[in-house]
């Protein structure tokens, strides 16, 4: 089982909706879950990272965690073609960072 | 530097030649991780570096695969006798310290074609 599971997609959303990605981890002692967009044939850059239980807002993003059901979400309000891209949920355990494969998002103008 | 940098960003090799690809993190970053990313998948870890610890070396995927970082801050990751299967974007990422509430932050990458 792989320790990070998201969707692969292909998600579309229409500009101006919400876009919801799923993540979920095998390991209970995951420490911090991470959030990275990774634009084609680029690196990934950091969105968000949460580690308490509960939500974490940022602009139009928002993080959620439920450890209880080792799931992490991120909601992506007033979705902008701009935001079409792979996202990548990372949860680290002491020292490694483990990814998934990430969700394809595409924003429809 | 404002950013991790990489070099070289694209590398063509042979089969059975060996590679070297270079990461310089940012500075005062003690952490320093690899990674490789093959089409379509996600980020596989290899090897990670903090300070003057002896590295975690399980992600490497055989004994081809070696890396070394000098004086606590520029790494190196050496593929020999590259074989196909090791094409890919390798990609390195420092941060500040391992505490996981600290955020890595990736360079360019060196994307490698093994013919």
């Amino acid at each position: 089982q792989k320790e990070v599971e998201q969707n692969s997609g292909p998600l579309s959303v229409p500009e101006g909706a919400i876009a919801s990605l799923n993540c979920t981890y095998s390991d209970r002692g995951s420490q911090s879950f991470f959030w990275y967009r990774q634009y084609s044939g680029k690196s990934p850059e950091l969105i968000m990272f949460i580690y308490s239980n509960g939500d974490k807002e940022d602009g139009r993003f928002t993080a959620q965690l439920n450890k209880a059901s080792q799931y992490v979400s991120l909601l992506i309000r007033d979705s902008q073609p701009s935001d079409s891209a792979t996202y990548l949920c990372a949860v680290n355990i002491g020292n490694q960072f483990y990814f998934g494969t990430g969700t394809s998002l595409t924003v429809i103008p | 530097g404002a950013g991790v940098s990489q070099s070289p960003s694209n590398k063509v090799t042979e089969k059975g030649k060996d590679v070297e690809l270079r990461c310089d993190p940012i500075s005062g970053h003690t952490a320093l991780y690899w990674y490789r990313q093959s089409l379509g998948q996600g980020l596989e870890f290899l090897i990670y570096f903090q300070g003057n610890s002896a590295p975690d070396k399980s992600g490497l995927p055989s004994d081809r695969f070696s890396a070394e970082r000098t004086g606590g801050s520029v790494s190196t990751l050496t593929i020999q006798r590259t074989q196909q299967e090791d094409s890919a974007v390798y990609l390195c990422a420092s941060s500040r310290w391992t505490s996981g509430a600290d955020t890595q932050y990736f360079g360019p990458g060196t994307r490698l074609t093994v013919l």
